[in-house]
């Protein structure tokens, strides 16, 4: 199996645009997860799915950020409008079950946001 | 108050050393997690456990429920082994807690 799959590797914007960051879980997998890693808060948990259904949302950190699930294998994590605090490695995973899984991460997104 | 505080947040240690990394809770959990991140930035599984002990080749992992307290143990450390290692706790769901991070360096 190829991982979790995560596009782009890096990204660099201006504060203002518009970032879409991408997931492929591994295929079987029921629950995808996001995170953010920086270095004062360490790693976050954004958002998770299960099913394709957002299970629970209370990590994103305002409206400026948004996920989708549109089916089994895709999500995004869109931020807009950017702003350099978004600056941040961000994480997805994916594990086969709810409950507590072994989660296997992709290789994350490193975002700067100028 | 952290809900997980690991110890040390750095270990510096020869090669061949026996390494401890200490994880600290403060709610009820079902499973606590041990991963090693890479300087390359990728995050690895290493262990899930919810009682008792589990060993992978050179490394240990073993957790005391009543005490809210998990330890990762290395036998025989080799310079590959120096990564960050993070401790997370689940403990309602899916949602991980993480911990800060203990950053290992293992001299040659």
């Amino acid at each position: 199996d190829a991982g979790v799959i995560q596009s782009p590797r890096h990204e660099v914007t201006e504060m203002g645009q518009e970032v879409t960051l991408r997931c492929k879980p591994i295929s079987g997998h029921n629950s995808l997860f996001w995170y953010r890693q920086t270095m004062m808060r360490g790693l976050e948990l954004l958002i998770y799915f299960n099913n394709n259904v957002p299970i629970d949302d209370s990590g994103m950190p305002e409206d400026r950020f948004s996920a989708k699930m549109p089916n089994a294998s895709f999500s995004t994590l869109k931020i807009q409008p950017s702003e350099p605090r978004d600056s941040a490695v961000y994480f997805c995973a994916s594990s086969k079950n709810r409950g507590q899984e072994t989660q296997y991460f992709g290789p994350g997104t490193r975002l700067l946001v100028l | 108050k952290n809900e997980v505080e690991q110890s040390p947040q750095n270990l510096t240690a020869q090669e061949g050393e026996f390494i401890t990394i200490n994880c600290s809770y403060s709610v009820g959990i079902s499973a606590l997690h041990w991963l090693q991140q890479h300087p390359g930035g990728g995050i690895v599984s290493l262990f899930m456990l919810s009682s008792g002990k589990k060993k992978h080749g050179r490394l240990i992992a073993t957790i005391n429920i009543q005490e809210k307290h998990s330890s990762l143990h290395i036998t025989a450390s080799h310079p590959r082994d120096s990564a960050v290692y993070i401790c997370a706790v689940g403990s309602s769901g899916d949602k991980l807690t993480f911990g800060t991070g203990t950053r290992l360096a293992v001299r040659p």
